[in-house]
């Protein structure tokens, strides 16, 4: 089925430690986006692509790294996990233009 | 820092009635989008309104934009439980980024 998927769903790692996030879309859709999701701050922009090898920062960058060598891939990787990128992190993609972004369920990552 | 501000931030309504919560913006926009998320899940689309435009309906949905006073309101009408989840607005001030407000948190009680 068509779709945007994340994994894992669910991960617990130490500080210091490099974690990857994993996104798949299925639509070929150009644009993919990573978001983290904190309590009183809503959902904040990390990364985002308009193309495969195309990237660019968001609001919130800092200690985080993305790639896009193929168009339905999206992995986000923390080189060295800090206790304050414990969070929900989404990623989204979108046709571009107006179209509406489509969300993947999220990965709870949680760092001790 | 976040373009959109939802009003209230909470809501409790019975089952039947109407849900109204507003937007507010601080930059020009191209459009502006609602999403639902539902507990322990990603955000759905529900719908977008133009620049141009000042009201759009999708079923119970009703979206109202205000350039003048940069701000925006949906009403879910005849409420159900299902509707119970939190409503995010999101701009579009150019370009393909969107920038999401707080959130609304809606309760639904049968």
């Amino acid at each position: 089925d068509a779709g945007i998927t994340q994994s894992p769903r669910y991960k617990i790692t130490e500080t210091g430690r490099q974690v990857t996030l994993m996104c798949h879309q299925t639509w070929s859709h150009s644009y993919m986006f990573w978001y983290r999701q904190d309590l009183g701050h809503g959902l904040r922009l990390i990364y985002y692509s308009a193309a495969a090898d195309i990237t660019d920062k968001g609001e919130v960058p800092d200690g985080y790294v993305v790639s896009r060598s193929k168009t339905e891939n999206f992995p986000l990787t923390l080189e060295s996990a800090t206790r304050s990128q414990t969070s929900v992190y989404f990623c989204a993609s979108s046709g571009g233009g107006n179209q509406p972004q489509h969300f993947g369920d999220g990965t709870r990552l949680s760092i001790l | 820092s976040q373009q959109g501000e939802e009003d209230p931030q909470a809501l409790s309504i019975q089952e039947g009635e109407n849900a109204t919560m507003n937007c507010s913006y601080k930059t020009s926009i191209n459009n502006l989008q609602w999403y639902r998320q539902n507990s322990g899940r990603g955000l759905v689309h529900l719908i977008l309104i133009r620049s141009n435009e000042r009201e759009k309906h999708s079923g119970r949905l009703r979206v109202t934009l205000d350039t003048s006073k940069k701000s925006s309101s949906l009403l879910i009408t005849a409420s159900r439980a299902a509707d119970t989840a939190s409503y995010f607005c999101a701009t579009a001030p150019a370009g393909n980024k969107l920038t999401f407000g707080g959130g609304t948190r809606v309760l639904v009680k049968p």
